[in-house]
C-alpha cells in the first residue's frame, strides 16, 4: 500500500457521460498530481495541485476539470465522455512543501473504459 | 525544457543475464532524475532517485543507476534478471520551471524469458 488512495478501481461508463475519479494523497502530501496512461499517449500529465491551489496545467482537455478539496482529498472530473479517454488515470502525492526533489508516490489507479 | 528520452520500447533479457535499460535526459540545470517500475495493473513505484551527492544511486530490487554528466545519461542496470523483474520501466526528471513537476519517458517494457 503507497499510502495514495484512488476509488474506484475499475470504471465502465458510456459515451456522453461524466465521472468522478477521487483520490486521497499521503499523510502529509500536500501536492496531488493527475496523469493519464494510455497506449498509445504513454504517461501523460494532465494537471497538479498544491494546499487546494492549481499550480500547474499540462495535456488536460477542457471536458476534464479538477479540484483539491481543504482536506486535501482531489478529484478528477471527466465529462462528455468519449471512447478516445479510457486509459488508466493516476494519482500521486509528493512531500509536504510540494517540491518534486524527492519523487511522487503513486495510487493503484483507476481503469476507465467508454463504450 | 527537461525532457527525458528511454531507448528502446522493448528490451528482453534472459533470466540470470545482466539488464540494461537506458534513459537520456536534457536538462539546463542539475538535473533530479528518477526511475519508476510499473508492475501489470498496478501504479508506478520508485525504484531509485538522484538529486546532489555520489553519481551511483542504488534502489529496490537490485537495481542501480549511475548519473553520468558527460553522456547526459542515467541508465538503470541490474547485475542478474529475475523472473519478477518484468515491468515496464519509466525514467523521470524533475522540471525546473513551475512548480517542479516530474516529466516521464515513454517507458521501457522489461520482458524476461527463462
Amino acid at each position: 500500500d503507497s499510502g495514495v488512495t484512488q476509488t474506484p478501481k475499475h470504471l465502465i461508463t458510456a459515451t456522453g457521460q461524466r465521472v468522478t475519479l477521487r483520490c486521497s494523497p499521503r499523510s502529509g502530501d500536500l501536492s496531488v498530481y493527475w496523469y493519464q496512461q494510455s497506449l498509445d499517449q504513454g504517461l501523460q500529465f494532465l494537471i497538479q495541485y498544491y494546499n487546494g491551489e492549481e499550480r500547474a496545467k499540462g495535456n488536460i482537455l477542457e471536458r476534464f476539470s479538477a479540484q483539491q478539496f481543504p482536506d486535501l482529498h482531489s478529484e478528477l472530473n471527466l465529462s462528455s465522455l468519449e471512447l478516445g479517454d479510457s486509459a488508466l488515470y493516476f494519482c500521486a502525492s509528493s512531500a509536504a512543501g510540494g517540491s518534486a526533489n524527492y519523487g511522487y508516490t503513486f495510487g493503484s489507479g483507476t481503469r476507465l473504459t467508454v463504450v | 525544457a527537461q525532457s527525458v528520452t528511454q531507448l528502446g520500447s522493448h528490451v528482453s533479457v534472459s533470466e540470470g543475464a545482466l539488464v540494461l535499460l537506458r534513459c537520456n535526459y536534457s536538462s539546463s540545470v542539475p538535473p533530479y532524475l528518477f526511475w519508476y517500475v510499473q508492475y501489470p495493473n498496478q501504479g508506478l513505484q520508485l525504484l531509485l532517485k538522484y538529486t546532489t551527492g555520489a553519481t551511483l544511486v542504488k534502489g529496490i530490487n537490485g537495481f542501480e543507476a549511475e548519473f553520468k554528466k558527460s553522456e547526459t545519461s542515467f541508465h538503470l542496470t541490474k547485475p542478474s534478471a529475475h523472473m519478477s523483474d518484468a515491468a515496464e520501466y519509466f525514467c523521470a526528471v524533475r522540471m525546473d520551471t513551475g512548480f517542479q513537476k516530474l516529466v516521464f519517458g515513454t517507458g521501457t517494457r522489461l520482458l524476461v524469458s527463462p
